[in-house]
């Protein structure tokens, strides 16, 4: 069982409210990744980190902006949340030593926004 | 570039009977290949990998899959389905050649229904 965590699980939330998504892994792995999935659907890699200070964007564009200042915690923030941010997001890491490949998945915050 | 494709959206299958869940690759040389279930409200659970050596992997819950690089295909098999593997299965691919900072590229995934 992987130590990633991801906070709050569920969130239900109002038009134009910022919030932010936590994320933390206990693995101490230098890779993690953000991804927007519909349910039951195809997972959109919408941000990922290197290391710390270190911040890309993914395949699908996003509204929500990552920060990663330690390297067990990636945080995603969206600054004014509109309903169509509403979705389930999954958090994941894997580490960079070779042949060490899998990645990791925490268990997803599902958000409504209204 | 690299790329995954499950052509199949949906796979039902009766209980006790063998399953099968396909998925075909494309990258530049040998691949790194990944497997994942997720059940209703959860993340994304490993099952199993192929990274190099024998062509037959074997992960969890009783799931293997096969590494054919002349069909570029990594097919998810299990010799007899249980009503709880019902859940929806992602295959995924990452190039070797710049594995140190290529994200793993996902499959749309396809949902298993195993009916009892």
């Amino acid at each position: 069982e992987a130590d990633i965590y991801q906070t709050p699980r569920y969130l239900v939330i109002g038009t134009g409210k910022k919030i932010t998504l936590e994320c933390s892994q206990t693995m101490g792995h230098d890779k993690m990744y953000w991804y927007q999935q519909d349910p039951g659907m195809e997972l959109h890699l919408i941000h990922y980190s290197y290391g710390v200070n270190s911040t890309e964007k993914g395949d699908l564009s996003s509204e929500s902006t990552v920060s990663r200042i330690r390297t067990e915690h990636f945080p995603l923030t969206l600054e004014s949340a509109r309903p169509s941010h509403t979705s389930q997001y999954l958090c994941a890491s894997r580490p960079t030593l070779s042949g060490q490949e899998t990645q990791y998945f925490g268990p997803g915050t599902r958000l409504l926004v209204l | 570039a690299q790329s995954v494709a499950q052509p199949e959206d949906q796979v039902n299958v009766a209980e006790g009977n063998p399953l099968t869940v396909k998925c075909t690759y494309s990258v530049s040389g040998n691949p790194y290949l990944f497997w994942y279930v997720q059940y209703p409200n959860r993340g994304l659970q490993f099952l199993l990998k192929y990274i190099t050596g024998d062509n037959l992997v074997k992960g969890s819950y009783g799931f293997e899959a096969e590494f054919n690089k002349s069909q570029t295909s990594f097919h998810l098999k299990k010799p007899s389905a249980l009503v709880s593997d019902s859940a929806l299965y992602f295959c995924a691919v990452r190039d070797p050649l710049n594995s140190g900072n290529t994200p793993l590229v996902f499959g749309k995934g396809t949902r298993l229904s195993v009916i009892a």
